[in-house]
This record gives C-alpha cells, structure tokens and sequence, in this order.
C-alpha cells in the first residue's frame, strides 16, 4: 500500500479561518490517496479521494485536496474552520493492487472561537 | 450511502473470557471486511482481512488464533477476541469494500462505527 507522512500531530485554527491539514505521499507509482476525518467516539468519514481522474479533489464540507506529484503532497485544505470540523483527520495511502490501505498518524484539528 | 454497522459499540469483560464482535454492511454486499485496532491517540493498524467464505488474511504481528474471524455471509463478518487480557483492551474497528464499486483500481471502503473493549 502507498505509504503516507502526516506532518503535524496538531493543528489549532480559529474559526472561520483556513485549515490546512499536510500529508506527503512516498511511491513510484500512481497513488491512490483519501482523507477520513473522525469525530470522537464515532466512526471513521470519508472525506474525499483521488484517484488519477483530477488533481484537485472536491470532498464533503467544503473541503478539497490537491494532488501535487512534483511535491508528492495530498494536503487537505479548507477556506473557513467551523467549530463542528474539530476532530482527527486521516490521510490514507490505498494500493491499485489491492484493498490494503495504509494510515497516516493522523492530525488532531483544533478550532478556537 | 454505505452504512457499517458494529455490534456491540462498547463492551468490557473479564480478564480470560471471549468477546465477538459483529460486522455488518447494512446497505450493500462487501466482497472483503477489514479489521482494524486503534490504541488511544494512535492511528488504525490493519490486523487482518476477510474475504467471504475463505480464510482471514492477517497481517504481520497479528495472532490469527487469538482474533478469530469470520465471514460468513457478504454482509457479515466477525472477530472474536479469545482469552482476553487486558493489553487487548482497545478500540476496534471494521470496514467493508463495496462490491462492484471499484475507483481507480481502488475498492472504497466504508468504516463501521467501532468498538471499544476493555478488559478487565
């Protein structure tokens, strides 16, 4: 599976203010990269995935994630922090080979009013 | 969308007993299921994937004696954790990969809700 690096452990933002949450990818070859967000105690969300077809990937909640192979970056970005986008995010490596996915340390998001 | 569902979401046993833990796709058929461990503050390390009506493949590190999985149905799949202790205390959580729906060579998968275990 595609191996992925979060950068921060922790992110504090004010509200309405821009996220940008860092994730670097490491392979030789087309990735397949996602970012999950969970909230506590629930499940694991889905935000947004790429997969070859456009380089700048639209997710749920207003946030996107551009793929930058020449930096070999998926860093997911939002224009405006809300109060309900604290949680943990995840970035995650998939494998075109197969169903292995490979988690980032995750990166704790935090908004301040 | 793709609902995965955990039964139970929280459970704590004795030290020495046996606890299963039940996977389901509510909405949809899952060719594989995943399970997934997740230590406090810690991200998800994959411990094994089941494939239905075969065996778990599971990965380096993992007991497959002491979590026992199995798939039974294309939407079902269950861990039991045997003997419990206390270092197996944790949060686990299940995917299931959408059947037929495949993104760049890339199944989607869709986490369940998790459960937490603690033992005593």
């Amino acid at each position: 599976a595609q191996s992925v690096t979060q950068l921060d452990s922790h992110v504090s933002v004010s509200e309405g203010t821009p996220v940008l949450l860092r994730c670097n990818y490491s392979s030789s070859y087309s990735p397949s990269l996602f970012w999950y967000v969970q909230h506590p105690n629930k499940g694991l969300q889905l935000l947004l995935k790429y997969t070859s077809a456009a380089t700048l990937v639209k997710g749920i909640n207003g946030f996107e994630a551009e793929f930058k192979k020449s930096e070999t970056s998926f860093h997911l970005t939002k224009p405006s922090a809300h109060m309900s986008d604290a949680a943990e995010y995840f970035c995650v490596g998939g494998s075109n080979s197969g169903y292995a996915l490979n988690f980032g340390k995750g990166t704790s998001l935090l908004v301040t009013p | 969308g793709a609902v995965v569902s955990q039964h139970p979401s929280w459970v704590i046993c004795k030290s020495g007993t046996s606890v299963k833990i039940e996977c389901r796709s509510l909405d949809f058929q899952a060719t594989t299921m995943f399970w997934y461990r997740q230590f406090p503050k810690q991200s998800l390390m994959l411990m094994a994937t089941s494939n239905e009506g075969s065996k778990a493949t599971y990965e380096q590190g993992v007991e497959k004696d002491k979590f026992l999985i199995n798939h039974a149905s294309l939407t079902l799949s269950t861990l039991t954790v045997t003997s419990a202790h206390p270092e197996d205390s944790s949060f686990y959580i299940c995917s299931a990969a959408l059947l037929g729906k495949i993104a760049g060579g890339q199944e989607t998968q869709y986490f369940g809700p998790g459960t937490r275990l603690l033992v005593l």
